[in-house]
């Protein structure tokens, strides 16, 4: 287990409706960056959190948005659903050093599915 | 733009034999490689890392090498395990991208015992 933990695990929307993920980091964790996993494909970055500000962006459009709290959790939103939204959606958390690696603790993800 | 990608998506192996999974690189600004093992309902989970200062690096049963020269890099588990079966994706990052992943498109492994 990575400490990461993400809800709801699975949910069902509806085209034009708007969706909130949330996460919690690994304790001690201060980055949290969410990516995208359509099926089959790789994971795509969405956007880093860090210190409660965004931290760099993916190809997403504006409709995909984010925010950090002050215990480095975590939400992602995403307004006026598209059918191509469907996807697992990954949150990723990791401590910030000046070295630095890409050793990201992943949850286990949230399955939205958009009819 | 810029992008990593893998030569087999597929891949099947008996019970005790060596995998050996690629993944090919097209951004020369990568610096840092890193190899993730995704199984069924689950997020990736960090497998191994690599630099682009070493060419080779080893774990428990893997080891990852990296050609630099080619934009090349492989993953290698030794006597493969049922337990192996999974989706593994090659992942880079690139110069102050902390964090920020460009991954592949995978490759599937499967372990027949």
């Amino acid at each position: 287990e990575t400490g990461v933990t993400q809800s709801p695990t699975h949910l069902i929307k509806t085209r034009g409706q708007q969706v909130t993920l949330r996460c919690s980091s690994q304790s001690g964790h201060n980055t949290v960056s969410w990516y995208q996993q359509a099926l089959g494909q790789g994971p795509q970055f969405i956007f880093q959190y860090y210190r409660e500000e965004e931290n760099g962006r993916g190809n997403f459009p504006p409709r995909f948005s984010g925010l950090q709290f002050p215990n480095y959790s975590s939400e992602l939103n995403v307004n006026a659903l598209e059918l191509d939204d469907s996807a697992l959606y990954l949150c990723a958390s990791s401590p910030r050093t000046g070295v630095g690696t890409g050793e990201l603790f992943f949850g286990e993800g949230s399955r939205l599915t958009v009819l | 733009g810029e992008s990593v990608g893998l030569h087999l998506p597929t891949l099947s192996v008996q019970e005790g034999d060596n995998s050996i999974i690629n993944c090919a690189y097209s951004n020369s600004a990568s610096d840092y490689f890193i190899w993730y093992k995704q199984e069924s309902g689950k997020g990736p989970q960090f497998i191994i890392d690599i630099r682009s200062n070493m060419d080779k690096r080893q774990g428990q049963r893997v080891t990852v090498l990296l050609n630099k020269t080619v934009k090349h890099l492989s993953l290698q588990i030794a006597a493969t395990q049922p337990g192996d079966s999974a989706v593994y994706f090659c992942a880079e990052m690139g110069g102050t991208s902390y964090g920020k992943l460009t991954f592949g498109q995978g490759t599937i492994l499967t372990v027949h015992p």
